[in-house]
């Protein structure tokens, strides 16, 4: 079982929809959890951190954990063309980080 | 800000051959991770540094090594190098002085071997 499981898609939306991307991850000892933006050909780029369960909040970026159930969330409001990436999860085990495959998010004007 | 570099950009190579690829992390980043991306593939952790020291190993061959100098710039070094090595490969820095808040990654060096 990977340490990190993410549904690929491809995830297609209106421009202005609400886009939810969703994680599972393994070992329950995980304690900081981060969401990543990577454009095509381009380095992943940090978008949220979060170390506790609940809800952080970024401009139109919400992060959401939940320990119990082992599920990490990014929810988008508001979606742009420009949020049109792929968006990785990942786990930070103390060593090092493990992601998921990534969602391929289009967000179409 | 200055953010992480790497170098080359782009590299091709042909089977066997050689190729050393750069990382210089953010300025008083002192911990440094290596990352393979296959097309489509999530990153694949290979190496990280800290203090020029290994710190952690991953799924790194064997034909691959790397360090980290007393500037804390680090290089990859690979060898015999087999078509599957292709891929875009990711240097990212954090510190562990400034506490835990994500990587900040490079923008990668496109390894093709043909």
């Amino acid at each position: 079982q990977k340490e990190v499981e993410q549904d690929p898609g491809p995830l297609s939306v209106p421009e202005g929809a609400i886009v939810s991307l969703n994680c599972t991850y393994s070992n329950s000892a995980f304690q900081y959890f981060m969401w990543y933006r990577q454009y095509s050909r381009k380095g992943p780029e940090l978008l949220m951190y979060t170390y506790s369960s609940g809800n952080k909040e970024d401009g139109r970026f919400t992060a959401q954990v939940d320990k119990s159930s082992k599920y990490i969330s990014l929810f988008i409001r508001d979606s742009q063309p420009s949020d049109s990436a792929t968006y990785l999860c990942a786990v930070d085990t103390g060593n090092q980080f493990y992601f998921g495959t990534g969602t391929s998010l289009t967000v179409i004007p | 800000a200055a953010g992480v570099i790497q170098s080359p950009r782009h590299l091709i190579k042909e089977k066997r051959e050689t190729a050393t690829l750069k990382c210089y992390p953010i300025p008083r980043h002192d911990t440094v991770y290596w990352y393979q991306q296959g097309p489509g593939q999530d990153p694949q952790f290979l190496i990280s540094f800290y203090e020029k020291m290994q710190s952690d190993k991953g799924s790194i061959p064997d034909r691959f090594s790397a360090q980290q100098f007393s500037d804390y710039h680090s290089e990859l070094n690979m060898s015999s190098l087999e078509l599957g090595d292709s891929a875009l490969y990711f240097c990212a820095s954090d510190s562990s002085r400034l506490g835990r808040k994500g990587y900040t990654f490079g923008s990668g060096t496109r390894l093709t071997v043909v």
